[in-house]
């Protein structure tokens, strides 16, 4: 149980296109979804906290007019990168909640973004 | 700021062979501390975790301890096995947010035959 997948699990965009990562629960139904970058040899980065039907919740330094998150219901998160350029080319890993508690958390084996 | 500090690797050993990968935090408060597991094409697993000072985390034989005087949370397994070949996530949470996860950077661990 408690499997979260993403897709693709690897894009290659050109630069100024936008390009959409799925997350879903696929056995559960998550309160919380969370998305995270990652950089190499760098750890995962806390993007953004969204719960299903509110506005996603950005950290400091993340701007929002470009990773759009949309939570429309309790098993799919979406993040939209908008305008790509180079340097948005990382590792987009999600996950989703089912509790209050940080451990109640599962991953997304992640998507791998490439920006030419 | 809140952060976790992890020993760089990769870490290779043999088969059989005692692990030990260093972790050490910085927050303020109490926060609860983890390992996440990764293996190759798959998603962060939990691995152990502890919310307490002293508290010992333990699974598939690893085993961390949450060290307050010394703020670390340091994984060790007496015998590693091929098969625990991954990337392991020291992290925390409960600081600024009480659902939220700060991770090191991750350590790869390879184990030879």
């Amino acid at each position: 149980g408690a499997v979260v997948s993403q897709h693709p699990s690897r894009v290659i965009c050109k630069s100024g296109t936008s390009v959409k990562i799925e997350c879903r629960s696929l056995d559960f139904q998550a309160t919380t979804m969370f998305w995270y970058r990652q950089f190499p040899k760098q750890s995962l980065m806390l993007m953004a906290t969204s719960n299903e039907g509110s506005k996603a919740t950005y950290e400091q330094g993340v701007e929002k007019d470009k990773f759009l998150i949309n939570h429309a219901s309790l098993t799919l998160s979406t993040l939209t990168v908008t305008s790509a350029h180079p340097e948005d080319s990382s590792f987009y890993i999600c996950s989703a909640g089912t509790g209050t508690d940080a451990y109640e958390q599962y991953f997304g084996p992640g998507t791998r973004l490439t920006v030419t | 700021g809140n952060s976790v500090t992890q020993m760089e690797g990769p870490v290779t050993l043999s088969e059989e062979a005692f692990l030990t990968i260093n972790c050490t935090y910085t927050a303020t408060g109490y926060p609860s501390l983890f390992w996440y597991v990764q293996y190759p094409g798959e998603g962060l697993q939990l691995l152990l975790k502890a919310t307490k000072a002293d508290d010992k985390g333990s699974n598939k034989g690893f085993e961390a301890t949450y060290r307050k005087e010394t703020t670390s949370f340091h994984l060790e397994k007496g015998s590693v096995q091929v098969s625990d070949s991954a990337v392991y996530f020291c992290a925390l949470s409960g600081v600024g947010g009480y659902n939220k996860l700060i991770f090191g950077a991750g350590t790869r661990l390879a184990v030879h035959p």
